[in-house]
């Protein structure tokens, strides 16, 4: 398996343009995580799925932030406006529901987005 | 919610050990997990400790006490490729069962 795919792997953007960021998790994997992490706020849950559903959004931002999972290899997070403190890494993670590969997280290489 | 204390930094010359405690409050608890962050990359999975006791991988081991909101991540016969940051994370049972959150994560510096 290639491992979780995340593209792109950079964005450079003006403030007020929208950003979408993708992810491609390990298939099979029950569950897709987003994370952003910057020097002050370390790794940050955003926002994961369970089978493509939406589970927990209570680390999204604000309702710039958006994420969808229209089905089980794809995943999106979407920033529409963009502003300079959304610059960050952000990483997307997948793991299986049971057994021992419920407890490993597999993150995709990360998304670095500037926004100037 | 939920808080995780590591130290910010380590530094260790190679050969040495180091070891990284992790200080956990959370409303439940299911396991303690380590990842390393090497510069640029992105964290990868080094261990889970559900039960109290040690487990060892190699060259690092992890130990976790449920009773103390405890763990700590063990690396021994550092290596100059060690040098990374290091996180721990916990499941909180209490919420959904995916949910993950990591600790600011610990510098870890090995030296000749």
């Amino acid at each position: 398996d290639a491992g979780v795919i995340q593209s792109p792997r950079h964005e450079v953007t003006e403030m007020g343009q929208e950003v979408t960021l993708r992810c491609k998790p390990i298939s099979g994997h029950d569950y897709l995580f987003w994370y952003r992490q910057t020097m002050m706020r370390g790794l940050e849950l955003l926002i994961y799925f369970n089978n493509n559903v939406p589970i927990d959004d209570s680390g999204m931002p604000e309702d710039r932030f958006s994420a969808k999972m229209p089905n089980a290899s794809f995943s999106t997070l979407k920033i529409q406006p963009s502003e300079p403190r959304d610059s960050a890494v952000y990483f997307c993670a997948s793991s299986l529901a049971g057994g021992t590969g419920a407890n490993v997280l597999t993150f995709g290489a990360g998304s670095r987005l500037t926004v100037l | 919610g939920q808080s995780l204390e590591q130290p910010s930094e380590v530094t260790a010359v190679e050969g040495a050990i180091v070891q990284i405690n992790c200080t956990y409050q959370t409303s439940g608890f299911y396991g303690l997990s380590w990842y390393q962050q090497h510069d640029g990359g992105a964290p990868t999975f080094l261990s889970y400790n559900a039960l109290d006791g040690l487990e060892e991988t190699g060259r690092f081991s992890s130990f976790l006490s449920r009773s103390d909101s405890y763990g700590y991540l063990l690396l021994q016969e550092l290596q100059m490729k060690d040098s990374a940051s290091y996180f721990c994370a916990v499941r909180d049972r209490a919420d959904s069962w995916g949910k993950f959150q990591f600790g600011a994560g610990t510098q870890v510096v090995v030296t000749p």
